[in-house]
């Protein structure tokens, strides 16, 4: 079993919609999780950190559960700008190495 | 005023030559990392070093040697370059080794091993 699964889409959404992504982790003793953000050819930039109360910012909510080791990233009111890939990222606890998904793939169009 | 910049951008090569790849922060961290992303975009760690010393050590073959002179650079080099050596190399550093801090990337090192 991969340490962080995710669809890797690609989602396809026209401009406004709401759109979720999944992610699952293996390690019940991962301590820290992000959402990261890359666009094409280009490198990885921190979106947002997760907490387990849940947090947003603007747009974007994340989610995470503990028990089910699973996180969520929702984007709501889609913009052209967000068309890139996002990777759920876990930091595994024993040593700052974080642990990337593959990405999932998000295009936004008009 | 890049805060993570990586030298050089492109580098094309022959197997089995010799190259480095240069990583240099002005942000002030005092721990840096390489990652590898290769042709199926995975990003796995391979090194870091927190105040030049070595911390993370993935299991990476030993051809891939790196190096911090000072906390501000941390240099990759790779011996005897293999065809599955081909990918996109990133730099990264944090403000301290931990677990919660964010990690600032590089623009990345696009290796081709031809």
């Amino acid at each position: 079993r991969k340490e962080v699964e995710q669809d890797p889409g690609p989602f396809n959404v026209p401009e406004g919609a709401t759109v979720a992504f999944n992610c699952t982790y293996s390690n019940s003793a991962s301590q820290s999780f992000f959402w990261y953000r890359q666009d094409c050819r280009k490198e990885p930039k921190l979106l947002m950190s997760v907490y387990s109360s849940g947090n947003e910012d603007g747009r974007f909510t994340a989610q995470l559960n503990r028990a089910s080791q699973y996180i969520s990233l929702l984007i709501r009111d889609s913009k052209l700008s967000d068309s890139a890939t996002y990777l759920c990222v876990v930091n595994m606890g024993l040593v700052p190495a974080l642990i990337f998904g593959k990405g999932t793939t998000l295009s936004v169009s008009s | 005023d890049t805060a993570v910049s990586q030298t050089p951008k492109y580098l094309v090569t022959q197997m089995g030559n010799d190259k480095s790849i240069k990583c240099e922060q002005n942000l002030g961290h005092d721990t840096m990392y390489w990652y590898k992303q290769d042709s199926k975009k995975f990003l796995k760690i391979m090194f870091s070093y927190n105040n030049k010393e070595l911390i993370i050590n993935e299991t990476v073959p030993n051809r891939f040697s790196p190096k911090s002179p000072d906390k501000a650079h941390l240099n990759l080099h790779i011996n005897s370059l293999e065809l599955g050596d081909s990918a996109v190399y990133f730099c990264a550093s944090s403000q301290v080794p931990d677990n919660y801090n964010e990690q600032f990337f590089g623009p990345g090192t696009r290796l081709t091993v031809l």
